[in-house]
């Protein structure tokens, strides 16, 4: 099937830094990727849709400010929380959706801000 | 108002026998409808996407239904065994980019 990664796996940062976090799809061109957040027992809560070459479209209540995201190919998303706040911390996770419909899930990033 | 429920948070079924899920929605009109699998620490993996003109799909142990007059997905695993406990999602696809997800149901597969 097909491979969505994510770069890094985990990470904790200091509160006040910034950190970026890679989405790839390595064996297929998607036509969007979308970045979700996941708290422990919970739904998967989409934070925004982005489609390559242009502005993400964000949920409702998700501050484009502070969670920047950068489509800048068919294959690469990037999400980056600036200013991190203990608050941020949760498990972001990527999707790429294929040609044919189906949307396939990167392994996830374990933030964690102290 | 729209909701997703799948029919049981837990399931625990015996090794061997066949799990089934069941995901209804209300308030929606999906063209597609996929099923995936998340363990603990890890994203969602895709498992099955079934279109809403099609009845049935499988792969391998797998079997999804799709009845869009019921508003119901049944999702199935025959020969269940231990290393398929895990939690299952369904998640709906109107075609408007992006998905809509159940709540999942954690399934227990006891040898």
């Amino acid at each position: 099937g097909a491979v969505v990664s994510q770069h890094p796996s985990w990470v904790i940062c200091k509160s006040g830094t910034s950190v970026k976090i890679e989405c790839r799809s390595l064996d297929f061109q998607a036509t969007t990727m979308f970045w979700y957040r996941q708290f422990p027992k919970q739904s998967l809560m989409l934070m925004a849709t982005s489609n390559e070459g242009s502005k993400a479209t964000y949920e409702q209540g998700v501050e484009k400010d502070k969670f920047l995201i950068n489509h800048a190919s068919l294959t690469l998303s990037t999400l980056t929380v600036t200013s991190a706040h203990p608050e941020d911390s949760s498990f972001y996770i990527c999707s790429a959706k294929a040609r044919t419909y189906e949307q396939y899930f990167g392994p996830g990033t374990r933030l964690t801000v102290t | 108002s729209q909701k997703i429920e799948q029919n049981s948070e837990a399931l625990n079924i015996q090794e061997g026998k066949t799990a089934t899920l069941t995901c209804n929605y209300t308030n929606y009109s999906p063209a597609y409808l996929q099923w995936y699998r998340q363990d603990p620490g890890r994203g969602p993996v895709f498992l099955l996407l079934i279109r809403e003109n099609e009845k049935e799909k499988r792969k391998e142990r797998l079997k999804v239904t799709f009845d869009t007059t019921l508003k119901q997905s049944l999702f199935h695993i025959t020969a269940s065994q231990p290393a398929d406990s895990a939690t299952y999602l369904c998640a709906l696809d109107t075609g408007a980019n992006n998905l809509f997800f159940g709540t999942g149901t954690r399934l227990t597969v006891i040898p």
